[in-house]
């Protein structure tokens, strides 16, 4: 896990706080994912930057918002979110050619409780 | 669209007995097939994966997979089980177009008994 880190390990915020995910790669790897996880449903993919470009966005509410500043360093800022906003977010990390494109390497995890 | 199917919330299986989690795919196309495993608090750890060669993909821990395009299927298998195997585990999909991004099964949780 120490290729891919994420800070803060937990968060509670309210709903009218802002605050900010950060996760950095030491991979050399040039594609960055958020991924959501809630209990017992299958991990949901929120956004995608592939050379610090965004390629992806899946129907994300717009109180998440992505910030890609380097291919090393991907933020997620919160504002204003809910109580279902509450689940596991990961951030993972990937080379798009290779010998071992295609493999997402994920970090431990941002446990974020919304009250 | 790309899905994957794992049929079963739970296996349950004592230790040093073999143990199989299954995982069936729907893609256009030729399969790029993962296993992740999640322990508690954890993120999600890399296994094994199958991009193309031989159906029968060996990983890390003493896991295996079989890739078998006829079922469409890639179960995760294990020769004896560990207690500490215990865990969540994710089989996941992508197509090979380039385009894609893996589609992500909801679990299987494995629970291996002394």
């Amino acid at each position: 896990e120490t290729g891919v880190t994420q800070t803060p390990r937990h968060l509670v915020m309210g709903m009218t706080n802002k605050k900010s995910l950060k996760c950095e790669q030491h991979l050399g790897h040039n594609a960055m994912y958020w991924y959501k996880q809630s209990a017992k449903k299958p991990l949901e993919l929120m956004f995608v930057y592939n050379f610090k470009e965004q390629t992806e966005n899946n129907s994300v509410p717009s109180r998440f918002s992505p910030e890609c500043p380097n291919s090393s360093h991907l933020f997620l800022h919160l504002h204003t979110l809910q109580p279902e906003d509450s689940a596991l977010y990961l951030c993972a990390s990937s080379q798009t050619s290779g010998r071992d494109q295609e493999t997402q390497y994920f970090g431990p995890g941002t446990r974020l409780l919304v009250l | 669209a790309q899905s994957v199917a794992q049929p079963e919330d739970q296996v349950n299986v004592a230790e040093g007995n073999p143990l199989t989690v299954k995982c069936t795919y729907s893609v256009s196309g030729n399969p790029y097939l993962f296993w992740y495993v999640q322990y508690p608090n954890r993120g999600l750890q890399f296994l094994l994966k199958y991009i193309t060669g031989d159906n029968l993909v060996k990983g890390s821990y003493g896991f295996e997979a079989e890739f078998n395009k006829s079922q469409t299927s890639f179960h995760l298998k294990k020769p004896s089980a560990l207690v500490s195997d215990s865990a969540l585990y994710f089989c996941a999909v992508r197509d090979n177009s380039g385009y894609s991004t893996l589609t992500f099964g909801k679990g299987t949780m494995l629970l291996v008994s002394p």
